[in-house]
């Protein structure tokens, strides 16, 4: 699996959209990419998966440039609800129910 | 949809101990995964079975070992408990006949070795 970099932590208000970057210099040509959400002592929920260009659904968009070395999950108008960690990886789907989580993104929204 | 039910909750054993925990999966979904959440070590994968068969396993010791029903409900078990096994144990549940990365976890098992 590709080795994703993603910021430590995040701080925001509420009401703001934020941007959460992560980096996969690495990804090969048939990789996914999938985010998903944590909350403390609970399983992470997905939010979203793209490969290219931009996905969008009813809680974020998730925007991939031509060359996929990188993407960005959005997270419009967060609430404090949003507060928690989020996971980026990027992998082939045919690992199956093998997810490698990396250290995720801890974003903080304020009020 | 009801979701993925994880039993029990909360657990606390002792070193040299067994415990078994329980997963029930979304209806319908086939494969279920096994994973172990701590502090150092973040979310590892431990087995993913499918139609009662381990079709994935991760870098953990035999003393895990797990198993599902035709019922796909699974059980993991982890005989001689040592302290380094408390964690955040959580399974996941997805249909399982493609590889999407879309799985549906629980809330998982808390687990305390002392």
């Amino acid at each position: 699996l590709a080795k994703t970099t993603q910021p430590i932590s995040m701080d925001s208000y509420e009401g703001q959209e934020v941007n959460i970057t992560c980096s996969h210099n690495n990804i090969a040509t048939n990789d996914y990419i999938t985010w998903y959400q944590q909350f403390p002592s609970q399983g992470p929920r997905f939010i979203i998966q793209g490969y290219k260009t931009k996905v969008t659904n009813e809680v974020a968009s998730l925007f991939i440039p031509a060359d996929r070395k990188s993407s960005t999950l959005s997270l419009p108008r967060v609430s404090l609800s949003d507060t928690a960690v989020y996971y980026c990886l990027v992998g082939v789907t045919n690992q199956g129910g093998k997810l490698i989580f990396g250290q995720g993104t801890e974003l903080s929204v304020k009020p | 949809k009801a979701g993925v039910t994880q039993t029990p909750r909360y657990l606390i054993k002792t070193r040299g101990q067994q415990v078994t925990l329980s997963c029930s999966p979304i209806s319908g979904h086939r494969s279920v995964s096994w994973y172990q959440q701590t502090p150092g070590q973040g979310l590892q994968f431990l087995f993913e079975y499918f139609s009662e068969t381990q079709r994935n396993k991760g870098n953990f010791p035999g003393r895990f070992s797990g198993r599902q029903f035709s019922n796909s409900r699974s059980e993991m078990n982890v005989s001689t408990l040592e302290l380094g096994d408390s964690a955040l144990y959580l399974c996941a549940s997805r249909p399982g006949e493609t590889d999407s990365y879309e799985q549906y976890f629980g809330p998982g098992t808390r687990l305390t070795v002392t």
